[in-house]
This record gives C-alpha cells, structure tokens and sequence, in this order.
C-alpha cells in the first residue's frame, strides 16, 4: 500500500521554465490538497480539492494552477517558476474529519 | 492571531525525561487534533490523534485535550533521541479545514 505517491522527487529549475509537481493517492480519499514548507514558515497551504470535481485556493495560490484529474490524482503546476517557488512541496490527502496522510515531498530548486 | 500557535523551541530534554509540547487555538468549535512528528528532511507523519477532552495514550505518547482551555499538549514519556525531530501540532474545525502550527523542535540529547 504506497499511500501517497508524489513525483518527481526533486527538480531544478530555471527562472521562467513550467513543471508539473504529481501526486497520487490509493487509499480512495475524497479530499487532497498541496503545501509548501520553507524553514521557519511551517506548512503553507496553496490549493484543495475537497473531492473529485473541485479545487479551491489556498493560503498562498499565487504562481500555481492545479488540476484534479481523478479522485486518486491532483497535480500542481507552476506556468512560469521564480526564485521565491524554491521549497518543498507536499501532497496530502484524507477523508472528511479524518487526518492528512503526506507523500514524501518534492525538493524543489529554481535558479 | 493565528490558528495554531506552537513555541517554535528549540526544545531539549535528556534522554529519559520526559518532553512537553504545546499547542494553542483559536477556533473554539474545532472537533479534532493531531500530533505530527517531521524528521529533518522528510514528511509529517501522524503519530497521535484526539477527539475529546482528557489523556489518550498510546505507548511512550500522551496526548491531552482542554477544549474550554483551547489547550492541545502532547507528552513523550522516556524520551530517546530517536524523538528528536519537528512535532507539529494540527486542529480540524466544523467546515473541515485543517490548519497547521508552525512546529516544535524537540532535541533529545544522549
């Protein structure tokens, strides 16, 4: 049971260039949802789908675009990387009242 | 004001004592909490959940609710420096949105 799957698992990048962050969950979760940790800020939250179908902005949705594309995957794109987009970045998922349960991040670096 | 709020620490206990970690919040209808643990350079996993006011125990770990307090404590019991990590502290309101603290490091030292 992988749980959740988040790929690649690290990039760089430069300045201007576009990628899509991948994730991708089996435990038939309804919700799943995309953080970013940097040192000192905690998790920040940047967009939700709280089920198939929806998406809704985050704390900090600036810069990035998501899709829900079935009920098991929820990618974020980043149209045109800058510099402050370094950081980790986290997929989750869960069912209602239930706990978040993470993929392993992905190191992000943009130069 | 925050959500959560965690003293960020750093934190540090000897081996064998017991560590202390706590957690405020600011919705006071909010129904559900949960104790993370982040290693430097992983993801946070959930180590202890909490539903209702008192202790819930689970091996080495305590996790204690006072709702009227708005007060979420979790304790380690003969800390090892294996728990030496980030601990982050997570509140579920009614409209089911999670919101995070910030983290406490937690050094526990040989």
């Amino acid at each position: 049971n992988a749980g959740v799957t988040q790929t690649p698992k690290f990039q760089v990048l430069k300045t201007g260039q576009s990628m899509t962050l991948q994730c991708a969950q089996d435990m038939n979760h309804n919700s799943m949802y995309w953080y970013r940790q940097d040192p000192g800020m905690g998790l920040r939250l940047i967009y939700y789908s709280a089920s198939e179908g929806t998406t809704d902005k985050g704390e900090v949705p600036n810069g990035y675009n998501v899709s829900r594309l079935n009920k098991r995957e929820f990618s974020l794109r980043l149209e045109s990387a800058a510099p402050s987009q370094t950081s980790v970045y986290f997929c989750a998922s869960s069912d209602m009242w239930q706990p978040q349960h993470f993929g392993d991040g992905t190191r992000l670096s943009i130069l | 004001q925050k959500e959560v709020e965690q003293n960020s620490g750093p934190l540090s206990v000897p081996e064998g004592a017991i560590a202390s970690l706590n957690c405020t919040y600011s919705d006071r209808v909010s129904q559900s909490f949960f104790w993370y643990r982040q290693y430097s350079g992983k993801s946070p996993e959930l180590i202890m959940s909490i539903y209702s006011n008192g202790d819930k125990e689970d091996g080495r770990f305590t996790a204690q609710l006072n709702k009227a307090s708005q007060y979420v404590s979790l304790l380690i019991r003969d800390s090892q420096p294996s728990d030496s990590a980030t601990y982050l502290c997570a509140v579920l309101n009614t409209g089911n949105q999670f919101y995070f603290g910030t983290g406490t490091s937690l050094t526990v030292i040989p």
